[in-house]
């Protein structure tokens, strides 16, 4: 089975500041077509989760464009160019390769 | 435009079956996989299967011995049974929509990017 760990687990950050959260699997995510299977989610308190990135550093559809994603082989990062308070929140990374399996969480805080 | 509704009961007996629904309104069920995901209080997300609407499934391997989804076309609904169950499958449950989100070599690569709101179910006697 395919382990994915986030790091940190937790993160304070001011507004209109960067913030960054790692994404590692046990096993390289590259699948045979070239893409890196891995996507990104958020859940903001009280809601349902939401899709942010798909293969890796491919923005959903209506999320801004301060959100970015990267990586390749068995790590990968997610990238907020300037948090704002709407971002606050669990964030997700989830490796696609063999079934699903998603990373611990990453709790977001805005200061 | 596609929304998602999750029902079932609040409260399970420990070793008896969970058994939840999810339907889709505003859009067919044909076409797309529909997947589970859980998240247990205080824990993180776990992902537990989905079906194609053809009735293909893909289980996690932690709950596959006791789990099952199923769906049913004609109502535009799809469900979870889980058998067995015990305190630690008290989580809230969300169903969601794997839908293609781009093409991948000969096929398409999907993501869930339509959730329900999530239905809490606690295990306890």
């Amino acid at each position: 089975d395919i382990v994915v760990t986030q790091s940190p687990l937790s993160l304070s950050v001011t507004p209109g500041e960067p913030a960054s959260i790692s994404c590692r699997s046990s096993q390289s995510l590259l699948h045979s077509s070239g893409y890196y299977y891995l996507d990104w989610y958020l859940q903001k308190p009280g809601q349902s989760p939401q899709l942010l990135i798909y293969l890796a550093s491919n923005r959903a559809s209506g999320v801004p464009d301060r959100f970015s994603g990267s990586g390749s082989g068995t790590d990968f990062t997610l990238r907020i160019s300037r948090v704002e308070a709407e971002d606050a929140g669990v964030y997700y990374c989830m490796q696609t390769l063999q079934t699903r399996t998603f990373g611990q969480g990453t709790k977001v805080e805005i200061k | 435009q596609v929304q998602l509704q999750e029902s079932g009961p609040g409260l399970v007996k420990p070793s008896e079956t969970l058994f939840l629904t999810c339907t889709v309104s505003g859009g067919s069920i044909g076409g797309y996989y529909w997947s589970w995901v859980r998240r247990p209080p205080g824990k993180g997300l776990e992902w537990i299967g989905y079906i194609y609407y053809s009735g293909n499934t893909n289980y996690n391997p932690s709950l596959q011995s006791r789990l099952t989804i199923l769906v049913e076309t004609s109502k535009n609904q799809f469900s979870l049974k889980l058998t067995s169950v015990t305190a630690e499958d008290t989580a809230t449950y969300y169903c969601a929509r794997l839908n293609r989100v781009a093409p991948v070599s000969n096929y398409y690569y999907h993501s869930m990017d339509v959730w329900g709101q999530g239905t809490t179910v606690t295990v306890s006697s």
